[in-house]
């Protein structure tokens, strides 16, 4: 069964870098698909930020592409967010999915920026 | 971007009865690769997201046979056919034809 489990911080300061993990098991990110990145802010809908495959190729959103960077670590099974120069507005649910149709998905991880 | 439009927002239903929910995009999700990349998704209260529909009809393991989707081109419908109560939750509509955009979501309430 194939799991997925964000992990970081719960609480960021404006301005600061937004950090998180997905750990997977149940597969080897190694043998294929894409694995993304996917936030809720609270009460509203969702919004695609962004993806990786195993090879290290990325895809962002748009609008989100000039602070965001995805990386993976085939080693440990994991792959990573990092989202820079938060403010409020990136108070969100992060969840990480695999694959482009977001077959699997992450419990999710509440991430307030806040002073 | 290709924008999703959902409607309606909210709708409810009663146990055993039906329902339909509408999908728009703002341009065909017909890929050049002959494939339509549109996803359906139920978001039941205080849970992640879950795919049920993919390719426009294809239901994902394990969802009941009662869940269909159906439509071409810019125009997609989910339908449920007798509603139960753990249908109840956000429904969200999902192109990936160019990169990837979510409707706005209809809730379903049960009565």
């Amino acid at each position: 069964q194939v799991q997925l489990q964000e992990s970081g911080p719960g609480l960021v300061k404006p301005s600061e870098t937004l950090s998180l993990t997905c750990t997977v098991s149940g597969y080897s990110i190694s043998s294929g698909y894409y694995w993304g990145w996917i936030r809720q802010p609270p009460g509203k809908g969702l919004e695609w930020i962004g993806s990786i495959y195993h090879s290290g190729t990325t895809d962002y959103n748009p609008s989100l592409k000039s602070r965001v960077t995805i990386s993976v670590d085939t080693s440990k099974n994991q792959f990573s967010l990092k989202l820079s120069s938060v403010t409020a507005a990136d108070t969100a649910v992060y969840y990480c999915v695999r694959g482009g149709g977001f077959d699997y998905w992450g419990q999710g991880t509440l991430v307030t920026v806040s002073s | 971007d290709i924008v999703m439009t959902q409607t309606p927002l909210s709708l409810s239903v009663t146990p055993g009865q039906p329902a339909s929910i509408s999908c728009q995009s703002s341009q065909s999700l017909l890929h050049s690769d002959g494939k339509t990349y549109l996803y359906w998704f139920l978001q039941r209260p205080g849970q992640p997201p879950q795919l049920l529909i993919y390719g426009v009809s294809k239901r994902f393991s394990g969802v009941p046979d009662r869940f269909s989707g159906s439509g071409s081109g810019t125009d997609f419908t989910l339908k449920i056919s007798r509603v139960e109560a753990e249908d109840a939750g956000v429904y969200y509509c999902m192109q990936r034809k160019q990169r990837s955009t979510f409707g706005g979501g209809t809730k379903v309430e049960i009565k």
